[in-house]
């Protein structure tokens, strides 16, 4: 059961760079690693997904060490609108994701301050 | 492309009555998933199905809880007599056939049940 462990809130301030880990000590072979933003009221939204190494896209870079038990989704210079929960889910999508992986947990809530 | 529609958006229920929240997935989506939102917590997986077939209901209640996606229309979750514990934000999710490897589910903006 590929469970995540992530911090349960941060704070930072607008312009900042904002690393959130999460931790999937029994990760498998074939899950990949997926992190959503949900704004109040609102459905989560994707972000970026990755197996290993390095991915970058255009709002987010998420580190994958090599042993892929963890992994860090990167916000460069955030700003207010960047205040949301942020989920970390872990998962074989090949297969649909499997209720596990499909599993949000409770997320970091991330404040972002002017 | 329109995305995910969920409606109602608000229902307001009381207790005993039935709650039917339905889903009408992305255009070319064939794969739809539940989530229940209760209050400051994280969402939680409720039930995947593919046209006419349930995947996996293994995080939905055994009882008064049920799903389905037809062949035509939108998903259905149903809610039969409902209580005040049911009382949250129900999200639904699509994404393209299986297989990809995406693993992104694009969700609509959720239907929030209220159990007077």
């Amino acid at each position: 059961l590929a469970k995540t462990t992530q911090p349960i809130s941060m704070d930072s301030y607008e312009g900042q760079e904002v690393n959130i880990t999460c931790s999937h000590n029994n990760i498998a072979t074939n899950d990949y690693i997926t992190w959503y933003q949900q704004f109040p009221s609102q459905g989560p939204r994707f972000i970026i997904q990755g197996y290993k190494t390095k991915v970058t896209n255009e709002v987010a870079s998420l580190f994958i060490p090599a042993d892929r038990k963890s992994s860090t989704l990167s916000l460069p210079r955030v700003s207010l609108s960047d205040t949301a929960v942020y989920y970390c889910l872990v998962g074989d999508w090949a297969l649909g994701g499997g209720a596990d992986g499909l599993t949000f947990g409770k997320g970091t809530h991330l404040i972002i301050q002017p | 492309n329109a995305g995910v529609m969920q409606n109602p958006r608000h229902l307001v229920r009381r207790r005993g009555q039935e709650a039917r929240l339905r889903c009408s997935p992305m255009k070319g989506h064939s794969h739809v998933y539940w989530y229940r939102q209760l209050p400051e917590e994280g969402l939680k997986f409720m039930v995947y199905l593919q046209k006419e077939n349930i995947i996996d209901e293994s995080g939905m209640p055994k009882e008064r809880f049920s799903a389905e996606f037809p062949k035509e229309g939108p998903s259905i979750l149903r809610i039969q007599q409902v209580v005040r514990g049911d009382s949250a934000a129900y999200f639904c999710a699509s994404s393209p056939v299986a297989g990809t490897n995406t693993g992104e589910l694009f969700f609509g903006e959720g239907s929030r049940l209220t159990v007077l």
